[in-house]
């Protein structure tokens, strides 16, 4: 059964630093694709971040581009997401997401974890 | 970046209701397009990707068409375990982005 469970969210003031983690279980994570996509509170999905198989290659929204990192540990089949210069947009539940493919050029999301809250607040 | 815009913003609908929700691009994706449902405090589920095709473990009452920048989703005979809210997301081109949501409910 494929398993994505997030940690490391909660509350952090503006500015600062918070960095998120995905153990992955299930499957072998060295052969997809994985990302990182949000949910404002009562808000509709926003896509933050992509990276392939190995990690050679990533992608990110504008707005986070500069700020957040992705990356990933095929060894401990975990993903990251180290976030930056944290502002108060940035408050969401931020969900791990599987991508169907490696290079993640075309692909769509076939497995959600459950969710981690960051509260960027002071 | 592409805009989704999904239509509409809400639905009611009684038992055994056929519900169609619509998507459009603001640009041909080429049927690179993928619908999820998401339950009231639960995560996304994948339903339907490249259009048309059904996830492996989605009911059968669930179907997606369309093709350029026009979308749908359909399900029919509506059951009760379908009130949710349901997002598109193209995935043609980054960044990748999802329509606003269709929030499902009974009526």
């Amino acid at each position: 059964e494929v398993q994505l469970v997030e940690s490391g969210g909660g509350l952090v003031q503006p500015g600062r630093s918070m960095k998120l983690s995905c153990a992955a279980s299930g499957f072998t994570f060295s052969n997809y694709g994985m990302a990182w996509v949000r949910q404002a509170p009562t808000k509709g999905l926003e896509w933050v971040a992509t990276i392939s198989y190995d990690g050679s290659s990533t992608y990110y929204r504008d707005s986070v581009k500069g700020r957040f990192t992705i990356s990933r540990d095929n060894a401990k089949s975990t993903l990251y997401l180290q976030m930056n210069s944290l502002r108060s947009e940035d408050t969401a539940t931020y969900y791990c997401t599987r991508a169907v493919t490696m290079m993640v050029i075309i692909d769509y999301f076939d497995y959600w974890g459950q969710g981690v809250m960051v509260t960027v607040s002071s | 970046d592409i805009r989704m815009t999904q239509s509409p913003a809400s639905l009611s609908a009684s038992l055994g209701e056929t519900v169609n929700i619509e998507c459009l691009a603001s640009e041909d994706i080429y049927s690179d397009l993928a619908w999820y449902q998401q339950k009231p405090g639960k995560s996304p589920q994948l339903l339907i990707y490249n259009a048309n095709s059904l996830q492996n473990g989605v009911p059968s009452r669930f179907s997606g068409s369309g093709s350029g920048t026009q979308y749908s989703l359909k399900i029919n005979s509506l059951q009760s375990e379908d009130v949710a809210t349901y997002f598109c997301q193209q995935y043609n081109n980054y960044p990748r982005t999802f329509g606003g949501g269709t929030k499902l409910e009974l009526k």
